[in-house]
């Protein structure tokens, strides 16, 4: 059964801190592994990682992926206290003819307090 | 381009009951899928539809089930409403082709409908 994990499951930070929070999975069919925040209802996206090695860059966010160690880093440099959220971290899996799968880790909680 | 649209955003419904959700995807989207999202579980995949087909099915109950429409938008219907049921139900869309590059298959989701069941 293909399966996401994350870690640590909550986090409480003070601004200015960098957090790294971590995505490990095991599944068939890897394609790509996504990275969503959640602050109130909808996930928004963030990063789409299909290349080990290859640093994806927004602001004070980045993230990188591992293909031969099954697992992917998101980085928050400089925290704010808008940066308070779930970051939900998802594997997409090719399913024959049938798309894609996607299989969601448990979010990590990161609180950021002023 | 609008984003993928739930409707409604709260719902209070009683044991019993049954209740229908609605999905509107992104416009040139045709895979809609339904997330039930829970304190305790995280996010859990109920079903994917592609083409008025379900594509895709997670380990939910029958009571659970859903239809996709020829201009793809999706509804979600849940009968015999249980307790356990009360959850924030999401709806995601993207392109589903199976052949696209990974970075055309993104999963954009909506802002989800809030299911209370007292």
């Amino acid at each position: 059964e293909d399966k996401v994990v994350q870690s640590p499951l909550s986090l409480v930070v003070h601004e200015g801190d960098t957090v790294t929070l971590n995505c490990s999975y095991e599944v068939t069919n890897f394609r790509s592994l996504l990275w969503y925040k959640q602050e109130k209802k909808a996930p928004t996206f963030l990063f789409m990682l299909t290349s080990s090695g290859i640093e994806k860059k927004s602001g004070r966010l980045s993230s990188i992926l591992d293909k031969k160690e099954l697992f992917s880093i998101l980085n928050i440099t400089a925290t704010q206290t808008g940066d308070s959220a779930v970051y939900l971290c998802a594997v997409a899996t090719l399913r024959d003819n049938y798309g894609q799968n996607f299989v969601f880790g448990p979010g990590t909680r990161l609180s950021v307090l002023p | 381009k609008a984003g993928v649209t739930q409707t409604p955003r709260y719902l209070i419904k009683t044991r019993g009951q049954q209740v229908t959700l609605s999905c509107s995807p992104i416009s040139g989207h045709r895979s809609v899928s339904w997330y039930q999202q829970t304190p305790g579980q995280g996010l859990q995949f109920l079903f994917e539809y592609f083409s008025e087909t379900q594509r895709n099915k997670g380990n939910f109950p029958g009571r659970f089930s859903g239809r996709q429409f020829s201009n793809s938008r999706s509804e979600m219907n849940v009968s015999t409403l249980e307790l356990g049921d009360s959850a924030l139900y999401l709806c995601a869309s993207n392109r589903g082709q199976v052949g696209d590059r990974a970075s055309k298959n993104i999963q954009y989701f909506g802002a989800g409908t809030r299911l209370s069941v007292l």
